[in-house]
């Protein structure tokens, strides 16, 4: 059974950093790529970012809102994703979810995790 | 990039169809057939229903059905039942090598 379960949030002042693990079974991690998402309470969800597989180097996509600030990276020695979050801002709050690209050009996002909050608050 | 944008509510009676649209742009849901519907019940993970325009994962009723028409998607219902009863989210790939969700919307079961 294909698993991810993220860890990491927590409450983190406005410009501090924090860092989410997305922990993975159940499927050879390094041939999928790999998504994060995240939802501000009460809001939509909101695509952050990817990496793509070992095919494709690992490469990375981020949104606008976070680029510069939010770096994805990957243990393939433990199966693990990161999420490493730097000048965290109120906007940042949210719950974060790691979802596995799924499909021929992993266009979709199958399974999600459960989600971690993350909440930017002095 | 700006949201895709979705009706932010749609209700039905049991047994009724009901349609949910999302309007992007040619940047993205007119560009590409990547796009992708998830449920997402209160508290719990979203759940993908359909993906690239209109192909139901396994296990997934079909009862949902996804089409689209230039830079309109669009995810029906049939059948409606109580337990449809969440919020739905599209998402489409761009042409910046992002995605987008759209803005969400309310299905309430009458």
């Amino acid at each position: 059974e294909v698993q991810l379960v993220e860890s990491g949030g927590g409450l983190v002042q406005p410009g501090g950093s924090l860092r989410l693990s997305c922990a993975t079974s159940g499927f050879t991690f390094s041939d999928h790529y790999m998504e994060w998402v995240r939802q501000a309470p009460g809001k939509g969800l909101e695509w952050v970012g990817r990496t793509r597989n070992k095919a494709y180097s690992y490469t990375t996509e981020y949104a606008a809102s976070v680029k510069g600030r939010f770096t994805i990276s990957r243990d393939g020695s433990k199966d693990l994703l990161y999420l490493q979050m730097n000048s965290l801002k109120t906007e940042d709050t949210a719950v974060y979810y790691c979802a596995r690209g799924s499909g021929t050009y992993y266009s979709w996002f199958d399974p999600w995790g459960q989600g971690t909050l993350v909440t930017v608050s002095s | 990039q700006s949201a895709l944008t979705q009706p932010a509510s749609v209700s039905g009676s049991p047994g009724q169809s009901i349609t949910i649209s999302c309007t992007g742009t040619s940047s993205d849901v007119g560009r590409y057939n990547y796009v992708s519907w998830y449920q997402q019940h209160p508290g719990k993970a979203p759940k993908v229903m359909i993906y690239d325009v209109s192909n139901r994962p396994s296990g997934v009723s079909n009862r949902f059905s996804g089409s689209k028409s230039g830079n309109t998607a669009s995810l029906t219902i049939s059948g409606l039942q109580a337990e449809d009863e969440a919020d739905y989210y599209c998402s489409s790939y761009t042409t910046s090598s992002t995605y987008v969700f759209g803005t969400g919307t309310k299905v309430t079961v009458l």
